[in-house]
């Protein structure tokens, strides 16, 4: 079955700094990688997903690349905000099957 | 539109006893999942029903946790003779379809088992 890795699992930066979390995942047949934000007592919330057939997405202060030979993806965050602070969870999936998600990160983002 | 909810938000119960965490989710979705999260920690999958197909079981920790699926809507997942390690959030989460789409997640249950 899958196994989603993600590190670090806590990480500190700068307000205005950048944020970079990785994932990796084993099962090649995973075509979908979304990112969720989990705030204190909050539900996950998707902040970004990207497909296999791309390598490549962003949205405003958020991206996300996907290199499928190396089996990894990583979520950037550029100008950091105290509010990005939260936990951020990868997780993959393949057509049809349960997501399998990474054990979490927790950013904190200091002013 | 509605989102994904949960119920009770809260849940506390003696160990032994079973308990009941309903989920409804975002009318139209097909897919439902249930996770478990403890304080700090991931997410972990317990179980996920996809349309009329059988569910997939395969993260249910022990014959003491089952769920069903109602007509394709409403879940319900039973924890009988519950132990203080089930002490933790139970996420329900839907997805519009089979494929890999936005998976929204409700409020949770957060049990704790005394």
């Amino acid at each position: 079955g899958e196994n989603v890795e993600q590190h670090p699992s806590t990480l500190s930066v700068q307000e205005g700094d950048s944020a970079v979390i990785k994932c990796t995942y084993s099962d090649s047949a995973s075509n979908y990688f979304p990112w969720y934000k989990q705030e204190l007592g909050k539900r996950p919330q998707l902040i970004i997903d990207i497909r296999s057939n791309v390598g490549e997405k962003k949205d405003q202060r958020i991206a996300v690349t996907l290199n499928k030979t190396a089996k990894h993806f990583s979520l950037h965050i550029t100008e950091t905000q105290p509010e990005d602070s939260a936990v951020y969870f990868c997780a993959a999936r393949s057509y049809g099957q349960n997501f399998v998600f990474g054990p979490g990160t927790r950013l904190s983002v200091l002013p | 539109g509605a989102g994904v909810s949960q119920s009770p938000s809260n849940k506390v119960t003696e160990k032994g006893k079973d308990v009941e965490l309903r989920c409804d989710p975002i009318s139209g979705h097909t897919a439902l999942y249930w996770y478990r999260q403890s304080l700090g920690q991931g997410l972990e999958f317990l179980i996920y029903f996809q349309g009329n197909s059988a569910p997939d079981k395969s993260g249910l920790p022990s014959d003491r946790f089952s769920a069903e699926r109602t007509g394709g809507s409403v879940s319900t997942l039973t924890i009988q003779r519950t132990q203080q390690e089930d002490s933790a959030v139970y996420l329900c989460a839907s997805t519009a379809r089979t494929g890999g789409n936005e998976q929204f997640f409700g409020p949770g249950t957060r049990l704790t088992v005394l």
